[in-house]
């Protein structure tokens, strides 16, 4: 089964300069987050969807930071324009959602995408 | 404010060795405590994860120790091989995967 993925994997954008990930989740996940790891920390929740719907986009900076979630599937989340703070990785995360299983709150978590702004 | 607090920052251990990892928050709202393990260049992955009605979880070499009256939970890793040498972040939420509260991090090097 495959896993979370996103692209791209690396990206280097001089400040000012839009930009934008890409998430797709685990097949079947109602639930997906993208959160943000600055370096030697640990990741924090920008935004999470239940379905099409941003249930909780209380820490994504609205005057720079979009997201979508079109259908319930894919996601993208946007920067524009980036600024040199915004170095991070960008964590993708998926889980079944729905259930008070452990098992079915699991969070699954892409690789990330290490934006570098200079 | 952190949520979740955790110590140390590193860790070094020798092979066969106990790694102890610790962690502390104060939403007693929290009833979901897993731990990720996250090699260079990858995302989290669920190490193993606790709820408060238990005190103790073991999955292998991996055990959560947990205490509700004290606010702390703790990872021990038994036999610690070169292997594990990775972060491991503590987390902690409301009702499961929802919105993880993450610790800062423990770089744990076990050498041979």
């Amino acid at each position: 089964e495959a896993g979370v993925v996103q692209s791209p994997r690396y990206k280097i954008i001089e400040k000012k300069q839009p930009v934008a990930f890409w998430c797709n989740p685990i097949s079947g996940h109602n639930t997906l987050y993208w959160y943000r790891q600055n370096l030697g920390q640990g990741p924090e929740l920008l935004i999470r969807y239940e379905n099409e719907e941003a249930v909780d986009d209380s820490q994504l900076p609205k005057d720079r930071f979009s997201a979508e979630r079109l259908k319930g599937v894919d996601s993208t989340l946007k920067i524009q324009p980036a600024e040199l703070g915004d170095s991070a990785v960008y964590l993708c995360a998926s889980s079944f959602g729905g259930s008070s299983t452990i098992s079915d709150t699991e969070a699954f978590f892409g690789q990330g995408t290490r934006l570098t702004v200079v | 404010q952190q949520q979740v607090k955790q110590s140390p920052q590193s860790l070094i251990v020798q092979k066969g060795g106990i790694s102890i990892i610790n962690c502390a928050y104060e939403n007693t709202a929290f009833d979901y405590f897993p731990w990720y393990q996250q090699f260079p260049g990858k995302g989290p992955a669920l190490l193993i994860a606790i709820r408060p009605d238990v005190s103790e979880k073991k999955e292998g070499r991996f055990t959560i120790s947990f205490n509700k009256s004290a606010k702390q939970f703790s990872l021990h890793i038994m036999d610690s091989q070169p292997g594990d040498s990775a972060t491991y972040f503590c987390a902690a939420s409301v009702s499961g995967a929802n919105n993880l509260f993450f610790g800062t991090g423990t770089r744990l090097t076990v050498i041979p």
